[in-house]
């Protein structure tokens, strides 16, 4: 079966760096991604690793631990405009390309 | 990054009647679509996979007779709520893969919140 996990809601405050964590079991495993939804929008991209390490992109960063079944997504700088829910998805394949996504990070960020 | 446009934005229904949502990709062909269900404060839950000229695949516990899905080209696919009910009051969201730099992105319609009175 499939499973992703995040914690529920984090809180941190503005200019600090936060660290959402996302553990994953799955089967047929070809990348994980990371998105940033704020409330009544769809998601949108931020980052993406397929392989083993660090993916960088301004403030924001994602590792990749394939053999630990763990990612995380870094925000650093942390802004107020930040404040919204972090999904961490897995691409599977079981035939064709399947997306499957965590229940979410609810991050708020404080002034 | 693709665009994907999703119509209509907010549907209020009456119950028993059929809704069609529209999700097109706009700039790029899309052999595969997938449509999402959202309830409040919770994450995505993927119903069914929409691939170009066949058959939609639904996950487990998606009723296809009640969540009908067309695909009938490249950048259109089609999701209907027949005889919506109370408890199909959800967001819907759309989405296509695009291929790219560093690999194949998901990306999103703005989504449908249906409420169904």
């Amino acid at each position: 079966g499939q499973n992703i996990d995040q914690p529920t809601e984090m809180t941190a405050t503005e200019g600090a760096i936060v660290q959402i964590n996302c553990t994953y079991q799955t089967s047929g495993f070809n990348g994980l991604f990371w998105y940033q939804q704020h409330a009544g929008e769809a998601p949108t991209f931020l980052s993406y690793n397929v392989l083993d390490g660090l993916e960088e992109k301004g403030r924001f960063s994602s590792f990749l631990s394939r053999s630990k079944g763990y990612s995380y997504l870094l925000l650093k700088e942390l802004q107020m405009k930040d404040s919204a829910s972090y999904l961490c998805a897995v691409r599977a394949i079981s035939g064709t390309y399947k997306y499957i996504f965590g229940t979410g990070t609810r991050l708020k960020v404080l002034a | 990054g693709a665009v994907v446009s999703q119509h209509p934005s907010r549907v209020i229904c009456k119950s028993g009647t059929s809704v069609k949502i529209e999700c097109r990709s706009l700039d790029f062909q899309a052999t595969t679509m997938f449509w999402y269900r959202q309830f409040p404060k919770q994450s995505l839950m993927l119903m069914a996979t929409s691939n170009e000229g066949s058959k939609a695949t639904y996950e487990q516990g998606v009723e296809k007779d009640k969540f009908l899905i067309n695909h009938a080209s490249l950048t259109l696919s089609t999701l209907t709520v027949t005889s919506a009910h109370p408890e199909d009051s959800s967001f819907y969201i759309c989405s296509a893969s695009q291929p790219g730099e560093g690999g194949e992105k998901l990306f999103f319609g703005s989504g449908t919140q249906l409420s169904v009175l």
